[in-house]
């Protein structure tokens, strides 16, 4: 299994303002994932992260909200840009084996209120 | 569309009543069955893959077993420090992303 480290873990930001959260793996998986957690719900995929290319985004995620770079196999950032109220979650990176249908790892995420 | 339903939302125990959490799946080749166990404030912490129907897995008080169309996670005994949100996602034929449950919150009272 993949040891996964987020930072910051939580942060308060004023509206308008950007966050880049960083997400750290301690071995080079290959897929790495960023997921949004609102409270009381499931997890909702906003991206993967491909390491060397644009990362490919989920529907009504998109990269001018949501930039991703992932300049190495074991680190990846995300940036939630120009943020408002409803941004407030927790946001959660995760990795994988490449190509496969094994489990996801996942980081302790990062807890985000925009105020 | 692949979807994943968990039941109940919410299951409140006493500590040592045993019972089971549900989690339906409809995906188009079932590739892969996952558990999680997700603390309050924290990322979700894995606890199983199951691949066919008719394999288990145990760890502790948890067994987890699966069919062609649903997964259940049994808990036996279950103590206070079992309280937590299990998350159940499945993995099909079309991606290697899981499609994930909403979750059931277990509370166990001591």
């Amino acid at each position: 299994s993949a040891v996964i480290s987020q930072k910051p873990s939580r942060d308060i930001c004023q509206r308008g303002t950007s966050l880049t959260i960083q997400c750290q793996v301690d071995s080079q998986v290959t897929m790495m994932f960023w997921y949004r957690q609102q409270p009381g719900q499931s997890l909702t995929l906003i991206a993967t992260a491909n390491q060397g290319s644009e990362a490919t985004y989920e529907s009504g995620f998109v990269i001018d909200k949501f930039p991703i770079s992932r300049p190495n196999l074991t680190f990846s950032t995300l940036t939630v840009s120009n943020m408002s109220p409803e941004d407030s979650s927790i946001y959660l990176c995760s990795s994988q084996r490449e190509s496969s249908y094994n489990e996801q790892f996942f980081g302790p995420g990062t807890r985000l209120t925009v105020l | 569309e692949d979807q994943v339903t968990q039941s109940p939302e919410a299951l409140r125990l006493q500590e040592g009543e045993s019972s089971s959490l549900n989690c339906s799946y409809t995906v188009s080749g079932l590739r892969g069955l996952f558990w999680y166990r997700q603390d309050p404030g924290k990322g979700p912490e894995f606890l199983f893959t199951l691949y066919s129907a008719g394999e288990e897995k145990e760890k502790e008080r948890l067994k987890a077993t699966l069919t062609k169309k649903e997964s259940f996670l049994h808990i036996t005994a279950p103590k206070p420090e079992d309280s937590a949100t299990y998350l159940c996602a499945a993995t099909s034929g079309g991606s290697y992303i899981p499609t994930f449950g909403r979750g059931t919150s277990l509370i166990v009272h001591p």
